[in-house]
């Protein structure tokens, strides 16, 4: 089974410095990777996804993240963050259930961001 | 295209008693599925369902079940709840087209409190 282990389960940060979230996959085969986030009280929302067509990938918000395979790796960055991105930040893989043919994702523990004024 | 609608928000249950929380997809989506949110175990994947049939399921005793409509609207149903059911409950709806990066999108989550 794949899985996804996100180092730091909090990164505070002062606002305008760089954000670097961790993301590090284990997978037999080649994996397709997300990055969501969660703000308070509400549910998730897609900041990006790797589907092997480019290994660095561009989201929303600003935010952009490297696929090493290398490295097993996925990290999130943000050049300067803003107040706005404090959240909680969760890494997922695609996982196929054989015979299926359904898809679901297995998630990080997720890392809470703080930006600090 | 409104998103996933999840109803209702917030409940509050005794122990023993069930619930049914239900979901509605993106308009097209064919593909429902729920997750379960808790501080300790993170999210954590509860089953899957498409054209009314459960496709998946992760490894959640018998209390949970769900089930899905024609009309793709899902329902997922928590019997003789325990303390430790709490949780943020989350359904995400995808098109389906068979690839695995396709982008499931989440509802605001129903936030289950158990007395």
């Amino acid at each position: 089974a794949q899985s996804v282990t996100q180092l730091g389960s909090h990164v505070s940060v002062s606002e305008g410095a760089l954000v670097l979230l961790r993301c590090n996959y284990s997978s037999s085969v080649p994996p397709y990777l997300f990055w969501y986030v969660q703000y308070p009280n509400q549910g998730l929302q897609l900041l990006l996804k790797y589907t092997s067509a480019a290994t660095l990938v561009k989201g929303i918000n600003g935010f952009e993240a490297e696929f090493k395979k290398s490295e097993t790796s996925f990290h999130l960055t943000k050049p300067s963050a803003h107040m706005s991105d404090a959240a909680e930040y969760f890494c997922a893989v695609s996982d196929l259930r054989s015979g299926a043919g359904s898809y679901q994702l297995t998630f990080g523990k997720g890392t809470k961001l703080s930006v600090i004024p | 295209k409104a998103g996933v609608t999840q109803t209702p928000r917030y409940l509050i249950k005794t122990r023993g008693q069930q619930v049914t929380l239900s979901c509605s997809p993106i308009s097209g989506h064919r593909s429902v599925s729920w997750y379960q949110q808790t501080p300790g175990q993170g999210l954590q994947f509860l089953f899957e369902y498409f054209s009314e049939t459960q496709r998946n399921k992760g490894n959640f005793p018998g209390r949970f079940s769900g089930r899905q409509f024609s009309n793709s609207r899902s329902e997922m149903n928590v019997s003789t709840l325990e303390l430790g059911d709490s949780a943020l409950y989350l359904c995400a709806s995808s098109t389906d087209r068979g690839q695995m990066a396709e982008t499931q999108y989440f509802g605001p989550g129903t936030r289950l409190l158990v007395l």
